[in-house]
């Protein structure tokens, strides 16, 4: 099972700065990562699919990257409604697998 | 409008058996897989399996297989996650989602609300 591990776990921002999640995977997932954002209460939401595509309707303040094993997603300015907890998700392999979560709180 | 709609939150007792359900509507119900994940209380999501309603084939995560069973009704666009046996460690929100595509490792790109199940004596 491959593993993603996020980091960090939590992020404390202000509105306005520049927010950097980080998901390395275990083994190589070619760009079959997701990120998704979820806040309490709610389902989560797909942002961002094979690694670096922006899912229609989401800002553009929000792009993934690659690099080899090492994934990232960037809010370059963060908005109050950004404050949520966000996922990675690899299905490059069976079974797909999440990441643990990086939680940006507001500093 | 693609829309996953899960069946309501569901108190249970341990060892009561549970079917819970998510109906699928604007779209083609049977071209789409769709999935069931876990979120126990204050956790990370986990995927559960997968099942392909044109032909109901599916895929279980190593770590639920034995452990639930997947089903679909394509009739009625609806997809069902059932226990036989509920135990208190099963108490979870579950959510079901669509994979875009017609393969496995499309992504999930329609959520439903979730369904809460709690299970206590």
């Amino acid at each position: 099972e491959i593993v993603l591990t996020q980091s960090p776990a939590t992020l404390s921002l202000s509105p306005g700065e520049r927010a950097t999640l980080s998901c390395r995977a275990s083994q190589s997932v070619g760009t079959y990562l997701d990120w998704f954002q979820q806040k309490p209460g709610q389902a989560p939401r797909l942002l961002i699919y094979d690694a670096s595509n922006r899912v229609t309707g989401i800002p553009a303040r929000f792009s993934g990257s690659a690099s080899g094993t090492d994934f990232t997603l960037t809010i370059s300015s963060l908005e109050p409604e950004d404050f949520a907890v966000y996922y990675c998700q690899q299905r490059g392999h069976w079974p797909p697998t999440f990441g643990g979560g990086t939680e940006v709180e507001i500093k | 409008e693609v829309q996953l709609v899960q069946s309501g939150a569901e108190v249970k007792k341990p060892g009561e058996s549970l079917k819970i359900s998510c109906e699928g509507s604007g779209y083609s119900f049977t071209n789409h897989w769709i999935g069931w994940v876990r979120q126990m209380p204050g956790k990370g999501l986990e995927w559960m399996g997968i099942i392909y309603p044109g032909d109901s084939e599916t895929r279980y995560s190593p770590s639920f297989q034995g452990q639930v069973t997947i089903s679909v009704d394509k009739s009625i666009s609806t997809a069902y996650l059932q226990w036989s046996s509920l135990k208190a460690s099963d108490t979870a929100m579950f959510y079901c989602a669509r994979l875009r595509g017609s393969s496995w490792y499309s992504q999930p790109d329609y959520w439903g609300q979730g369904t809460l199940v709690t299970v206590s004596s």
